[in-house]
């Protein structure tokens, strides 16, 4: 069965220091891959996804099949980027998601 | 153009009882999904509903039943009420295949 692990419950950060979250999956397959971000009392909203290759409000992610790893990279926090943050895989293409637990990012002035 | 929209926002039922959520999908959209969100934990894949059928289903026992109407609207029916239900539940709207998922702000349910 597929899964999502975040490692991290909380990345406390300063403001203009780099950010990385981390996000390993387990599917045997060719997962589509996403990061959502929920502000505070905001609903979780689309963050990125792979297949688009985009940088939103300047993060980042990379697929890593090899080591099947979809980590969230920022190289200058920003303290409108404290929220929580989830990786999600689909796998199929009606977009079933399945989250990791999550992690609390806040960035300190 | 309005988004998704979930009622009520909360409620507190007591454990045996019976509880339906509502969801109300964005302009455009005619696939639901729901969650259950845990204190503490991501959300949970309940199912899908696509042109008003059942469209996946994640591990939850039958108990948990939904529906999706020919407005797209739909409803998450919860039979049978236990402690562990209590949660945040999602839902989310898209189109058809790939398209992407636009989440409700949920409706807390307690169960005592």
């Amino acid at each position: 069965a597929q899964r999502v692990t975040q490692p991290e419950k909380l990345l406390s950060v300063f403001k203009g220091a780099p950010v990385e979250l981390k996000c390993n999956y387990s599917y045997s397959g060719s997962p589509e891959l996403f990061w959502y971000v929920q502000y505070s009392r905001q609903r979780l909203q689309l963050l990125l996804r792979h297949i688009s290759r985009e940088s939103i409000k300047g993060f980042t992610a990379d697929l890593n099949k090899g080591e099947t790893s979809f980590h969230l990279k920022k190289p200058f926090a920003q303290e409108e980027d404290s929220a929580m943050y989830y990786c999600a895989l689909s796998t199929d293409s009606w977009g079933k998601l399945q989250f990791g637990a999550g992690t609390q990012v806040v960035v300190t002035p | 153009e309005t988004g998704v929209t979930q009622s009520p926002t909360h409620l507190i039922k007591t454990r045996g009882q019976q509880v339906t959520l509502r969801c109300s999908s964005q302009s455009g959209h005619n696939t639901v999904s729901w969650y259950q969100q845990a204190l503490g934990q991501g959300p949970q894949f309940i199912f899908q509903y696509y042109r008003e059928e059942e469209n996946g289903r994640g591990n939850f026992p039958p108990r948990f039943s939904g529906l999706q109407f020919p407005n797209y609207s739909s409803e998450l029916n919860v039979n049978a009420l236990e402690l562990d239900d209590s949660a945040l539940y999602l839902c989310a709207s898209s189109t058809a295949q790939g398209g992407e998922q636009y989440f409700g702000p949920g409706t807390r349910l307690t169960v005592t």
